[in-house]
């Protein structure tokens, strides 16, 4: 079975700084892997996805993704926030034969003037 | 514009009682998806159709059915709701396979009590 570990329920960061949301997957298949992310009282939307190819992602907003088979990770990242960037952002994975996400539980990003 | 519904938006119901989350997408997506939000569990799978007549148990399907009578429709039921199944639900939509992009529907926020 597949599961996402999102380490980092929290993350505090200062508008215009760097920041990066870890994810972890755990597959013994090959993955596709997503980020969404959420805002107050809202669906989730699509941030970026890594299917094949290039393992740097690049996705709406300004975020991008590295993807890294060795360590099975796909962290995100963007290189200066905004306040409008506060949100909540998750890391999911699908796979051949699963039409369903599997989900991490989730990054508070919270920015800080 | 296409788009992914849900209603109520809001819902207080009491334990014991039958409650039905309505889903309604006009994309014509063949996938549909119900997914349960809770603090510090990310979403988890509910229950899942890959189109009319078709349905599926995910991880957390105790105690809900959906049917799948049309495309455009997942309704959600909660046979004899608990407190337990207080949360905010989401609906899904993809369309074709493993690799798609799910598009999500506002929530439903139900209170059991």
């Amino acid at each position: 079975a597949q599961s996402v570990t999102q380490l980092d329920s929290q993350v505090p960061v200062f508008e215009e700084a760097p920041v990066e949301l870890r994810c972890n997957y755990s597959s013994s298949v090959s993955v596709y892997l997503f980020w969404y992310v959420q805002y107050p009282n809202q669906g989730l939307q699509l941030l970026l996805k890594y299917l094949s190819g290039s393992t740097l992602v690049k996705g709406i907003n300004g975020f991008e993704a590295e993807f890294n088979k060795s360590q099975t990770s796909f962290h995100l990242r963007k290189p200066s926030v905004h306040i409008s960037d506060t949100a909540e952002y998750f890391c999911a994975v699908s796979y051949t034969g699963r039409r369903a996400l599997t989900f991490g539980s989730g990054t508070r990003l919270q920015v800080q003037p | 514009d296409a788009e992914i519904t849900q209603s109520p938006r809001h819902k207080i119901t009491e334990t014991g009682r039958q409650v039905t989350l309505a889903c309604h997408q006009t994309w014509n997506h063949n996938n549909m998806f119900w997914y349960r939000q809770d603090l510090g569990h990310g979403l988890r799978l509910i229950h899942y159709s890959y189109g009319v007549h078709d349905t599926n148990k995910g991880e957390v399907s105790d105690g809900y059915s959906v049917s799948r009578s049309n495309t455009e429709d997942l309704p959600l039921t909660l046979e004899s709701a608990a407190s337990s199944q207080t949360s905010v639900y989401f609906c899904a939509s993809s369309d074709g396979g493993s690799k798609e992009t799910q598009y999500f529907g506002p929530g439903t926020r139900l209170l059991v009590l």
